[in-house]
């Protein structure tokens, strides 16, 4: 059983469209993640939800719109792609949020999107 | 906030030889430490941790080294084989995980 998936593996679309990557763990955790990669292969964070509560929203484009209908899941809406959106896209999760001081975090992620953007 | 980087993007490395992978961060309150290892086409994996009451932890081929006074960490690979081609980053924990720029590790057979 994979602990984290997300689909589709590859994304590939014209600029202007909307699309959707879905995250779904099954390790029970209370806090899942969404980063972006670039071709430089850097790890950016996006979104963080904790129990289907946003609590880190970085600086991102409002047209990214992610949603969490329960801790499970963890969705990433993209409306009006731009060819800057191309990148592989990561859902990620943690048992809980981490904290300075607290019990030792690991993120565990998923396989990966590549977004295509043309 | 927190920086984390690498001082090496790229590393070549002989089959059988040890690799070591450095990394810096900022944040003298960080206290829990993470390595992890990307595939080609994959996502991140944990490869080993330390907190910061440790400065060595060793697992299988892997060590880590923590040197909180210069807030350095390095992850010692040991007798490198093809199948440790990847890039690797390190992570530091505060009240959210920060990435390093990662290295991109590739073993010469």
């Amino acid at each position: 059983d994979t602990a984290v998936s997300q689909t589709p593996k590859y994304l590939v679309t014209q600029m202007g469209n909307d699309k959707s990557i879905k995250c779904e763990q099954n390790l029970g955790h209370d806090t899942m993640y969404w980063y972006k990669q670039d071709s430089k292969k850097f790890l950016k964070i996006m979104f963080s939800y904790n129990n289907k509560e946003l609590i880190i929203n970085e600086t991102v484009p409002n047209r990214f719109s992610p949603k969490s209908p329960d801790k499970a899941h963890l969705n990433l809406h993209i409306n009006s792609l731009e060819l800057g959106d191309s990148a592989v896209y990561f859902c990620a999760s943690s048992r809980t949020i981490p904290i300075t001081g607290g019990l030792n975090e690991k993120l565990f992620f998923g396989s990966g999107t590549q977004l295509s953007v043309l | 906030g927190e920086s984390v980087g690498l001082h090496l993007p790229t590393l070549s490395v002989q089959e059988g030889d040890n690799s070591i992978i450095n990394c810096a961060y900022s944040n003298s309150a960080s206290d829990y430490f993470i390595w992890y290892k990307q595939e080609s086409g994959k996502g991140p994996q944990f490869i080993i941790d330390i907190r910061s009451n440790m400065d060595k932890r060793q697992g299988q081929r892997v060590t880590v080294l923590l040197n909180k006074t210069v807030k350095h960490l390095s992850l010692q690979i040991a007798a490198t084989q093809p199948g440790d081609s990847a890039v690797y980053f390190c992570a530091v924990t505060g009240n959210q995980f920060y990435f390093g720029t990662g290295t991109s590790l590739t073993v010469i057979p």
